[in-house]
């Protein structure tokens, strides 16, 4: 089982708003990190350290967390913006790498 | 430009070794920690291994610990990973992956890939 919890699916209408949880231990005591992945492609991250995100990343992305559960926020969706979605969160405590076991985002 | 490039990519039968290598250009390779991750068909993805930015700290994914050997080369820019006694449920995708820029917990450089096959 994942140690971080996604969702496996959202499906969202163009214009609207997708929302992705992430759960687990883990997300309390470590920053989150989001990343989209294409068919084929490798994944890009979109989102660090819970709600920061890099250059040429739109606004319309947006992190935050809460005890327990972090969220990425998708405002105005597009068909661009389909794809898998991970959490991840760097555990300081053991050094390891954790990922979610990933959202498929289909916009309708 | 910023990239990283993996290679050495094969089948393999279970229990042969191979060494995956990862190329970086563009970036002071030396000021970076570096990891392996991986992704199944149709699955999601697995960190697998990561290494420091001055190679002597390494950590292991528990299913790979033993078996794999990260390491690399910052004079030539190079990160490896050494595969031994591989088994069927290696077969993947593996990403190498920078962090340290933006966060130390973030991946913010991805290779395009390299797939390893395992079949007898």
């Amino acid at each position: 089982s994942d140690v971080l919890t996604q969702p496996p699916s959202v499906s969202v209408a163009p214009g609207q708003t997708a929302t992705i949880s992430c759960g687990g231990d883990f997300i309390g005591r470590n920053n989150v990190n989001w990343y989209r992945q294409r068919p084929g492609q490798a994944p890009v991250l979109i989102v660090y350290d819970d709600s920061d995100r890099p250059s040429g990343i739109p606004e319309r992305f947006s992190g935050s967390k809460s005890v327990g559960t972090a969220t990425l926020t998708i405002t105005g969706v597009d068909v661009g913006d389909e794809g898998d979605y991970y959490c991840q969160v760097w555990d300081v405590g053991s050094g390891h790498r954790l990922f979610g076991g990933g959202t498929k985002v289909a916009v309708l | 430009e910023v990239a990283l490039v993996e290679s050495g990519g094969t089948l393999v039968r279970p229990g042969q070794s191979l060494t995956l290598a990862c190329a970086a250009s563009g970036f002071t390779f030396e000021d970076y920690g570096m990891s392996w991750v991986r992704q199944g068909a149709g699955k999601g993805l697995e960190w697998v291994a990561g290494i420091d930015w001055t190679g002597t700290e390494t950590k292991y994914e528990d299913s790979v610990k033993g078996r794999f050997t990260i390491s690399r080369d910052n004079a030539k820019k190079f990160v490896y990973l050494k595969m031994t006694t591989v088994r069927v449920e290696d077969a993947a995708v593996y990403f190498c992956a920078r962090s340290g820029y933006l966060s130390m917990g973030a991946f913010d450089i991805w290779g395009p890939g390299t797939t390893i096959s395992v079949s007898s």
